[in-house]
């Protein structure tokens, strides 16, 4: 089982290109989220979707966008780089199974901007 | 305030030794908790998840606290392998895709 998979795992940008992190799921899971993660410290929700079509803002939404047209694919894009969105970009799924909430994490995509 | 907030750490102990995490939440609705386990530069993977009544895995010990609201993990004999960051993560009653996760308390064995 690939379970979560993330692509790129490492991405340099200049301030100001954008791009998209590529996140996939086979699991069926209908629960997906991003998460960024700086040096030290915990995980801050960007967005997350709880089915295909909808989407929604975590804890710093600003500067990125998500969309979901699959249940497998959850994409994020930045869309204009800037030096703090320098951090360890994690996506992770989850069933919406009320006995199974738990999350499976991707392997991570260390983005640095410059 | 912090939704959920986690003791700072590091923590250094002996091969051996019995060691305690705490993880506050604020919001007294939450419904699921969690904790998981995260190695240098690798990616969180779940260790438990914490129920009402308490959970035991081998020498892991997960227990609840609604009251006070806080839930704990309790290594027993810890491992040199055990030396990690452990994350704890919270999620509502009415957003059941959104969680909440703590800093992280790290977590270095000792021979």
């Amino acid at each position: 089982n690939a379970g979560v998979t993330q692509t790129p795992k490492f991405q340099v940008l200049k301030t100001g290109q954008s791009m998209t992190l590529q996140c996939a799921q086979d699991m069926n899971h209908e629960y997906m989220s991003w998460y960024r993660q700086d040096p030290g410290m915990g995980l801050r929700l960007i967005h997350y979707s709880v089915g295909a079509g909808i989407t929604d803002q975590g804890e710093v939404p600003n500067g990125y966008n998500v969309s979901r047209s699959t249940t497998e694919d959850f994409p994020l894009r930045l869309l204009s780089a800037a030096p703090s969105q320098t951090s360890v970009y994690f996506c992770a799924s989850s069933s919406g199974s009320k006995s199974s909430y738990e999350q499976y994490f991707g392997p991570g995509t260390r983005l640095t901007v410059t | 305030r912090k939704e959920v907030e986690q003791d700072p750490g590091p923590f250094n102990v002996p091969e051996g030794a019995t060691v305690a995490f705490n993880c506050t939440y604020s919001n007294s609705a939450s419904q699921s908790f969690f904790w998981y386990r995260q190695d240098c530069r690798k990616e969180p993977k779940l260790l438990m998840s914490v129920y009402s009544s308490g959970n035991e895995d081998g020498r892991f010990t997960a227990q609840l606290n609604r009251a006070s609201q806080y839930i704990s993990l309790l290594i027993r004999d810890s491992k040199l392998s055990d030396s990690a960051t452990y994350l704890c993560a919270v999620k509502g009653a009415t957003n059941a895709g959104k969680s909440t996760f703590g800093d992280g308390t790290t977590l270095t064995v000792k021979p």
